[in-house]
């Protein structure tokens, strides 16, 4: 499976967007990218996921690059609740039972 | 709609003893997952359950062992308990094991 690096910490301002970068830069064809977050000692929320496309939901957006080896979390509006580790996790369409997390980004937002 | 449930909370073991954790799956989700986080670190996969059998298995040693119940229910159960075998113990629910997985709160494991 790929691995992926983030950056350990990133801050931003509660208001403005947070984007979040994630490089994985031996994806194959057939591995999605996921997001998760974690709000300190609770279980992982998933956030949002794609495989070549843009996507958007209410929570965020996913931006992939178009050589698919780096995307970006976008929270458009951040807010003091949104502070948490953010795990970006590619896993394949085949060998799909496992995920590995790596060590995420812990995000700040601050007032 | 329920989401994914752990039991217990919390659990405080000794040395050597065994520990069984528990999960329910999200309504309609016939695939769990488990994970173990250290401290600090991110969740491990341990392996994962669809319709009863094991569907893959993470890099632990035979006394992490699992069980799913005929209503996709599963336990994970730890024998010889060591050490390092102190961290939150995650769940995750699947529709199916290709789609999207849905963590719970986790179990906070700690052994002295």
């Amino acid at each position: 499976d790929a691995k992926t690096t983030q950056p350990p910490s990133m801050d931003c301002a509660e208001g403005r967007a947070a984007n979040l970068p994630c490089n994985h830069s031996t994806i194959s064809g057939n591995e999605y990218v996921y997001w998760y977050r974690q709000i300190h000692s609770q279980g992982p929320q998933y956030i949002i996921h794609g495989l070549k496309n843009n996507e958007t939901n209410e929570m965020a957006s996913l931006i992939i690059t178009e050589d698919r080896k780096s995307s970006t979390l976008i929270l458009p509006h951040a807010t003091l609740r949104d502070t948490a580790v953010y795990y970006c996790i590619v896993r394949s369409q085949y060998n799909f039972n496992k995920f590995y997390f790596g060590s995420g980004t812990k995000l700040n937002v601050k007032p | 709609e329920t989401g994914v449930t752990q039991s217990p909370t919390h659990l405080i073991k000794t040395r050597g003893q065994q520990v069984t954790l528990r999960c329910s799956s999200q309504s309609g989700h016939n695939t769990v997952s488990w994970y173990q986080q250290a401290l600090g670190q991110g969740p491990q996969f341990i392996f994962q359950y669809y319709r009863e059998e094991e569907n893959g298995r993470g890099n632990f040693p035979p006394r992490f062992s699992g069980l799913q119940f005929p209503n996709y229910s599963s336990e994970l159960n730890v024998n010889a308990l060591e050490l390092d075998d102190s961290a939150l113990y995650l769940c995750a629910s699947s529709l199916v094991p290709e789609e999207t997985q849905y963590f719970g709160p986790g179990t906070r494991l700690l052994v002295l």
